[in-house]
């Protein structure tokens, strides 16, 4: 069976410090790959997102980076915090099935918050 | 963009009693998933429909698209306390291309059962 595990649990940071989180997936190949954030009041809001190693699509402009180093490792990193970078990060994983049907399953996620 | 509504934002429900919650896009659904987050916690997969008219169920869970497939309802019947938590719906756009697009979400409802 499948597992996704996102490292660190929660994460206590000051402004302007850099970020590094790690996703890994385990019991399966080449999948597709989310990162995504929720923050209060704003739902759940996709950041990145990888179709394979080192290929990775931005959705929204910000000051965060995710890169793909391994097949089975997403990580979600910034050279330098902001407050509005507090939030609930996600990572979920998917087979890359073609079509509307490939259903995404999440991590337990991690808690950021930027002092 | 594709934007999901969802209603009620919150539901105080007694135990034993049945529940629906909806989903309403403002563009045609090619994929609907229900998912539910415990406070703090990932996102559990719950159902994904895709057809109009389809209807599935788990348990005491039944997730219904409409023919038009702009709307989806979720309803519990004899809500228990395992119940509570947050219910979010996403939807695949258009062109999932092997799901990489990601998913866009509702704000999800949060639901509360009093014994």
């Amino acid at each position: 069976s499948q597992t996704i595990h996102q490292w660190p649990a929660t994460l206590v940071q000051p402004v302007g410090s850099p970020l590094s989180l790690e996703c890994t997936v385990e019991g399966t190949s080449n999948p597709n790959l989310y990162w995504y954030r929720q923050a209060a009041g704003r739902g759940l809001q996709l950041l990145f997102y990888s179709v394979g190693i080192g290929q990775i699509s931005s959705e929204v402009p910000q000051n965060l980076s995710a890169s793909r180093p391994q097949d089975r490792q997403f990580i979600l990193s910034s050279k330098k915090l902001l407050l509005s970078d507090s939030g609930f990060y996600l990572c979920a994983w998917s087979r890359g099935l073609a079509g509307a049907a490939d259903t995404q399953y999440f991590g337990p996620g991690t808690r950021l918050t930027v002092l | 963009s594709q934007e999901l509504e969802q209603s009620p934002q919150s539901l105080i429900v007694q135990e034993g009693k049945n529940l629906t919650i909806n989903c309403t896009s403002s563009k045609t659904l090619y994929g609907l998933y229900w998912y539910k987050q415990k406070y703090g916690e990932g996102l559990i997969f719950l159902m994904m429909l895709q057809k109009g008219g389809e209807e599935k169920s788990h348990e005491k869970i039944t997730a219904k698209l409409d023919e038009k497939k702009q709307q989806s309802s979720l309803h519990i019947t004899a809500s228990q306390p395992s119940h509570a938590g947050i219910y979010l719906c996403g939807a695949a756009t258009m062109y999932s291309g092997g799901g990489a697009d990601g998913l866009t979400f509702g704000k999800g409802t949060h639901l509360i059962i009093q014994p």
